[in-house]
């Protein structure tokens, strides 16, 4: 079993929908990283949390440290949302970031 | 700002020729990480760095070495290429583990 899980690994939408990403570890962490990956392969950090929710314009991430539970959320979604959106927990144990598969999110106009 | 540039973006090599990829980044970070994806897949952590003549193996460390003896600077020499060795390269760093990780655009290399 992976030590960080992301589901779906695929989710096809139309645009202005609300969108939820999920990622849930077994590990004991120090933060956790969600990151969104275009084509074309650049990598940008969105949110770093270690406790509660953020908010960055349309995206909000909540983190639930009692279940070892994250979600990644996207309102009112757009075709240029479309990407790989990935999670990575930074480790207790050591200066690792543990790696989800991604979840690939299209936005159909 | 330049956060962290890498070079070459591509290359191809030939089967058994060396090379080195350069990362450098301007924001004084500790940590430095070497990962590669393969089409489809996720990030596998090559090598990482937590500071100046620190250096340890992550998850697939075989046929790479690496040096630091910058803190802004994080070469990955790949000796004796090999066609398994076909794939993205992104160099990576943070100040620590727990702020903002930040990656290079990306270094494509093919292995013929």
């Amino acid at each position: 079993k992976n030590e960080v899980e992301q589901s779906p690994q695929n989710l096809t939408a139309q645009e202005g929908e609300f969108i939820t990403i999920n990622c849930s570890y077994s590990v004991g962490i120090s933060a956790l990283h969600w990151l969104q990956q275009h084509p074309g392969g650049g990598i940008v950090s969105l949110f770093m949390l270690s406790s509660g929710k953020k908010k960055h314009g349309r995206l909000i991430a909540t983190i639930n440290i009692q279940e070892k539970h994250s979600s990644l959320h996207i309102t009112a979604s757009h075709p240029r949302d479309s990407a790989v959106y990935i999670c990575a927990v930074g480790s207790n144990s050591n200066y690792q970031l543990i790696w989800g598969a991604g979840t690939k999110l299209i936005i159909k106009p | 700002n330049a956060g962290v540039t890498q070079t070459p973006k591509f290359r191809i090599l030939k089967i058994g020729q060396s090379m080195t990829l350069q990362c450098t980044q301007d924001m004084n970070h500790n940590y430095m990480y070497w990962y590669r994806q393969d089409p489809g897949m996720g990030l596998k952590l090559i090598y990482y760095s937590v500071g100046a003549g620190i250096t340890d193996k992550g998850e697939v460390p075989n046929g790479y070495n690496v040096s630091r003896s910058t803190t802004e600077d994080f070469p990955l020499r790949l000796e004796l290429a090999a066609p398994s060795q076909t794939s993205v390269y992104f160099c990576a760093s943070s100040s620590e583990i727990r702020n903002t990780i930040y990656f290079g655009e990306g270094s494509w290399l093919t292995v013929v």
